[in-house]
């Protein structure tokens, strides 16, 4: 019964470069939540979808970033033209319904160099 | 706007209980107190949640005043493993949002 498994766990771009980090949910989850924490900062909310669907983006800058979370596959977050200001540890979680307990992948290391 | 109040860190002693204070003295009726710890580098963990009642689970037990106004998280016997930053959260009923404050820093010790 795996987790939420996020990929890759490191990854590191340079500025201007687009960075791609998967996130499949929970066997049975269909809620997917995004959240970024950047140094030495709280986790931040950034965005809710469920399948085929975004319903919540309020927290998603309003440019460069997109997520997705298509019928078959895991859930995409996009960052599109990194800035060094997106290095940060980005954490996806899963919840079987809107309300109930959400896990926690290990999250993606971005840096962007 | 803080919805909860915890202290910024605390020490325990390994195989005694940790007692994690939290305040929320504007939780309203239909908000759940929610705690997740995030050890070092990793995912933040679910550990329990309760709307009045006490609760316990195989990780901790919740306690709740009868006001709701404050909450405690025990741990009953801490491990070095325990160390890791705990956040208690309140989140409405229906609500999806988990809103993370700066939680305790809780460094269990040998």
């Amino acid at each position: 019964n795996a987790g939420v498994m996020q990929n890759p766990r490191h990854l590191v771009r340079r500025r201007g470069q687009e960075a791609r980090l998967r996130c499949s949910p929970m066997k049975g989850h269909s809620h997917v939540y995004w959240y970024r924490q950047l140094p030495e900062e709280g986790l931040k909310f950034m965005v809710y979808l469920q399948k085929e669907n975004i319903i919540d983006e309020s927290g998603m800058p309003k440019e460069r970033f997109s997520a997705e979370f298509p019928k078959e596959g895991p859930s995409i977050l996009r960052i599109q033209q990194v800035v060094r200001g997106d290095s940060a540890a980005y954490f996806c979680a899963s919840s079987y319904g809107r309300s109930t307990e959400a896990f926690f992948g290990q999250g993606t290391r971005l840096t962007v160099v | 706007d803080a919805k909860t109040t915890q202290p910024p860190s605390m020490d325990c002693a390994e195989g005694r209980a940790a007692n994690l204070p939290c305040n929320h003295s504007t939780i309203s009726g239909n908000e759940y107190v929610y705690w997740y710890r995030q050890i070092h580098s990793q995912g933040p963990q679910y550990i329990i949640h309760g709307l009045k009642n006490n609760e316990t689970n195989e990780m901790a037990s919740l306690i709740i005043t009868e006001d709701r106004k404050s909450s405690t998280l025990i741990l009953p016997h801490a491990t070095l493993r325990d160390t890791a930053v705990y956040y208690c959260i309140v989140r409405v009923l229906n609500d999806y949002k988990l809103s993370f404050g700066a939680g305790t820093t809780v460094t269990v010790r040998a």
